[in-house]
């Protein structure tokens, strides 16, 4: 079976770099998301990844993929107040079109 | 472009009474559907998806029941609503491996 695990909580400075990791267990993923949920709002589809990258690279988000050991990680450059918010990693399984997700991170930004 | 909306934004309903939650996509066809629920703790579990017209598939048994009567329309019901079903529920489509989120709807039952 298919689990995503995220830690739940982060603090971090403005100004500084945030990095919110996660694991997955199946190594037939072929999609890895990261999702943002600010208060009370939907999902905000941030960024995605293929199994077949390793990293990829948007404005100031950095998403590292480490296949062997099924390790997904989102770094947030220059991180400000407004980034706050809580922060899912999610997976799509070869073969399926659903999404697993992590119970989700929380981002604590202060100034 | 394509966009989702989802109906209503908040709702308070007292328990053993119906749910209806639309949900509807514009800018696209055939697109495949979802409903998620996401309780106290923050995760996301996914209660229905569709694929097509009348094609329903169940994740998780509950009291809570989907329907999609157009491409593009989809619907979550209860005919009698639990307290355990409080929650803010999240309808999401699917384009070319990646799903989009709606606004969300927030249900309490008291």
């Amino acid at each position: 079976g298919e689990d995503v695990e995220q830690s739940l909580f982060l603090s971090v400075r403005e100004g500084d770099s945030s990095v919110i990791n996660c694991t997955y267990t199946d190594s037939s993923s072929t999609y890895l998301y990261w999702y943002k949920q600010e208060p009370g709002a939907g999902l905000q589809l941030l960024t995605y990844i293929f199994s077949n990258m390793d990293m990829k690279q948007d404005q100031r988000l950095t998403v590292l993929l480490n296949k062997k050991d099924k390790h997904l990680s989102l770094r947030i450059a220059d991180t400000q107040t407004g980034d706050s918010a809580i922060y899912f990693c999610a997976e799509m399984i070869t073969g399926y079109s659903t999404l697993t997700f992590g119970k989700g991170t929380m981002l604590l930004v202060s100034p | 472009s394509q966009t989702i909306h989802q109906w209503p934004a908040t709702l308070v309903q007292p328990v053993g009474s119906p749910l209806s939650l639309e949900c509807t996509v514009e800018g696209t066809s055939n697109p495949n559907l979802y409903w998620y629920r996401q309780a106290a703790g923050r995760g996301l579990q996914l209660l229905f998806y569709s694929v097509g017209i009348g094609q329903i598939s169940s994740e998780v048994p509950q009291n809570l029941s989907a329907s999609r009567p157009q491409d593009r329309q989809f619907i979550l019901s209860s005919k009698k609503l639990l307290l355990s079903d409080s929650g803010f529920y999240l309808c999401a489509w699917n384009l070319r491996n990646t799903i989009y989120f709606g606004e969300g709807s927030w249900l309490t039952v008291v």
